[in-house]
């Protein structure tokens, strides 16, 4: 079963924030969070294990609530490197560590 | 940094025929896997691979699709007979077994 992603688009002027949420019916095992530019693979942000755990990459920050079944992406100050697709890939704990994508969410940050 | 490599960039084949697309992971890594994106979407599974084995497969990995690492190093995707819907991005990723996969820059598919 898919994550629920949203929203599906964003447009933010450099230095404003946004969030992306991504939800489940059922408690995950955990929340991994991509960004892919035009063209190019997904790079891995971070990852979120524990319910209540707060992860940060540069200014990006997300949460996993305590149920385990919502993660938020925090773009904050956004610059426009920050551009780009934004996944959360889900695990609910299967041996092979395979994820299931969200539809994505565009983020377009201008000047 | 070590990472993740694919080869060919970019493949166009005509619908029917046989592509295999290749892929070497981390080395060090156990767990392979193989995703593919069509043009807008999102990226979705199509394999899992340890032990020299297939762990899980989606329902979109049906018979014209084998998965192969047939050295210490290579791991390949063979499509037999592609067909039109088959165009997409395909993404090879592996994981160490710390649960972070890391992506390959893709092989861009066109079926003609």
């Amino acid at each position: 079963q898919q994550p629920v992603q949203s929203p599906q688009a964003v447009i933010l002027r450099e230095g404003e924030d946004a969030v992306i949420n991504c939800s489940s019916s059922k408690a995950l095992y955990s929340v991994h969070w991509y960004r892919q530019k035009h063209g190019e693979a997904p790079v891995f942000l971070m990852i979120l294990l524990k319910g209540g755990e707060q992860m940060r990459h540069e200014k990006i920050s997300a949460s996993f609530n305590e149920k385990k079944q919502q993660s938020s992406l925090y773009l904050t100050a956004s610059q426009l490197s920050y551009s780009g697709t934004y996944f959360c890939g889900t695990d609910k704990g299967s041996n092979d560590y395979k994820l299931s994508f969200g539809a994505g969410t565009t983020v377009t940050v201008r000047a | 940094e070590p990472e993740v490599t694919q080869t060919p960039s970019h493949q166009v084949t005509q619908m029917g025929q046989e592509v295999i697309l290749r892929c070497v992971p981390i080395s060090n890594h156990l767990y392979f896997y193989w995703y593919r994106q069509i043009l807008g979407q999102k990226v979705e599974f199509l394999v899992s691979f340890y032990n020299n084995e297939i762990s899980e497969k989606s329902e979109i990995f049906d018979d014209q699709f084998s998965v192969e690492r047939p050295d210490g190093s290579n791991f390949t995707l063979k499509i037999r007979s592609t067909k039109l819907e088959d165009s997409a991005m395909y993404f090879c990723a592996s994981t160490g077994g710390d649960y972070t996969q890391y992506f390959g820059p893709g092989t861009r598919l066109t079926v003609l």
